[in-house]
């Protein structure tokens, strides 16, 4: 399954709503995960289910969506929230990811 | 609290071999799958496959498929991965992930680079 993400980089400002999209080439379901990667660091997983969040993760990540198209909202954006995220399916082996989506400070 | 721990860097010649470890800590480790992926410099994430510490079981994806193995030794708690006939496009970093089955992962191992060099 080959899951697209757009757009692949934006520039935003702290204090903006930001919305990243995840669409996948079939159908699967709510089994989408969303996760954050600072440069150098191991990616940290967010989201799970398409919209549960992990143990800890702040509220303001909202994730939606089912079947083929998927959202992350960052209802207000902070400094600490500047970084890359993928979206990566589990419904089906094997796991893929989206190529990222960059969120760069305007 | 939940720890994925890998091992250090590693430089290996084209041709050769390399096995990263993933100790795990703060969780019953036959409980969770262990999955495998890799980053490229500059690159996303590709996902390897997995391994079930309880049973053994392993699934890998297609594009590694004859030249990868993941193992698991329950005594330490530890999953391995082991990449063969390693090439200069095997140069990233490694990463170690748990996960209930083949599901979403939560906690993630700090990486392990590895260069593929002459």
């Amino acid at each position: 399954i080959q899951m697209t993400q757009s757009p692949s980089s934006l520039s935003a400002s702290v204090g903006d709503r930001v919305t990243i999209t995840c669409r996948a080439s079939q159908d699967i379901s709510i089994y989408l995960a969303w996760f954050q990667q600072k440069p150098g660091k191991a990616p940290k997983s967010l989201i799970y289910g398409a919209s549960s969040l992990q143990s800890g993760v702040s509220s303001n990540f909202i994730g939606s969506g089912s079947g083929t198209d998927f959202t992350l909202t960052i209802s207000s954006l902070q400094p600490e929230d500047f970084a890359t995220y993928y979206c990566q399916q589990y419904n089906t082996l094997p796991l893929t990811f989206g190529q990222g989506t960059k969120v760069e400070i305007k | 609290q939940v720890q994925l721990v890998q091992s250090g860097a590693e430089v290996k010649k084209p041709g050769a071999s390399v096995k990263v470890s993933c100790e795990a800590s703060g969780y019953t480790f036959t409980g969770y799958f262990i999955h495998w992926v890799r980053q490229a410099p500059g690159q996303g994430l590709e996902w390897m496959g997995w391994v079930n510490p309880g049973r053994g079981g392993t699934y890998y994806a297609q594009s590694f498929e004859g030249r990868v193995t993941m193992t698991r030794d329950t005594s330490i708690s530890t999953a391995y991965l082991e990449l063969s006939s390693l090439k200069s496009d095997d140069t990233a970093v490694y990463y170690c992930a748990r996960a209930r089955g083949a599901r979403a992962t939560d906690y993630w191992g700090q990486g392990t680079p590895v260069t593929v060099s002459s």
